[in-house]
């Protein structure tokens, strides 16, 4: 069965500081990779997905992830944090089971980001 | 386009009533899912459907009931509120291949 681990409940920056969450994943197969965003009492927004070629994708707001298949990993990177992206970060895995690629999500990150 | 609409956005239920969460999408996605969300547990799937007709039970289905007539729609039925059964709920949908699900605001559900 698919899992997502995000190891960090929560990250604290300050702002214009460079941010790294981290995700990890088990799947057996080729993962289908996506980091959401959640501000506060609103739903999820997708920031970005890998689902194959280049390893190093580029997402919404600045942000970007890199998949690494040795380290079944898909951390989630800015360079410059912005006081508008404290908010809890979700990371999500979604397999092919009978075509339906429902995602498994992380339990979340929450960011704190500090003037 | 509205995209994913649920209602309510709060509600308040005692124990042992019944109600439906609605979810509606117009982007014409066969996937529909529900969610619920806890502090620290991320969220967990409770059901989804893979298009009219066809509905599957997720990682917690107990409690809940789910019914798929058409494209469009993808209620949630709670038969007989639990306190356990408080939480956030959120409703996405996705189109075929390779895509992201798009998730609706939530409902915010409280069981006395």
């Amino acid at each position: 069965a698919q899992s997502v681990t995000q190891p960090d409940i929560h990250i604290t920056v300050s702002e214009g500081a460079s941010l790294e969450l981290r995700c990890n994943y088990s799947y057996g197969a080729t993962p289908y990779l996506f980091w959401y965003v959640q501000s506060p009492g609103q739903g999820l927004q997708l920031l970005l997905k890998y689902f194959s070629g280049d390893t190093l994708v580029q997402g919404i707001k600045g942000f970007e992830a890199e998949f690494k298949r040795s380290q079944s990993s898909f951390n989630l990177r800015k360079p410059s944090v912005h006081w508008s992206d404290a908010a809890e970060y979700f990371c999500a895995v979604a397999s092919a089971s009978g075509g339906s690629y429902i995602p498994t999500f992380g339990r979340g990150t929450s960011l704190i980001v500090h003037p | 386009n509205a995209g994913v609409t649920q209602t309510p956005k709060f509600q308040v239920l005692k124990t042992g009533q019944s109600m439906t969460l609605q979810c509606a999408q117009d982007m014409n996605h066969e996937y529909m899912s529900w969610y619920r969300q806890d502090p620290g547990m991320g969220l967990r799937l409770i059901h989804y459907s893979v298009g009219a007709g066809i509905t599957d039970q997720g990682e917690v289905p107990n409690g809940y009931n789910v019914s798929r007539s058409t494209t469009e729609d993808f209620p949630l039925r709670l038969l007989s509120a639990a306190p356990s059964q408080t939480s956030v709920y959120f409703c996405a949908s996705r189109g075929q291949g390779y895509t992201e699900a798009f998730f609706g605001q939530g409902t915010r559900l409280t069981v006395v």
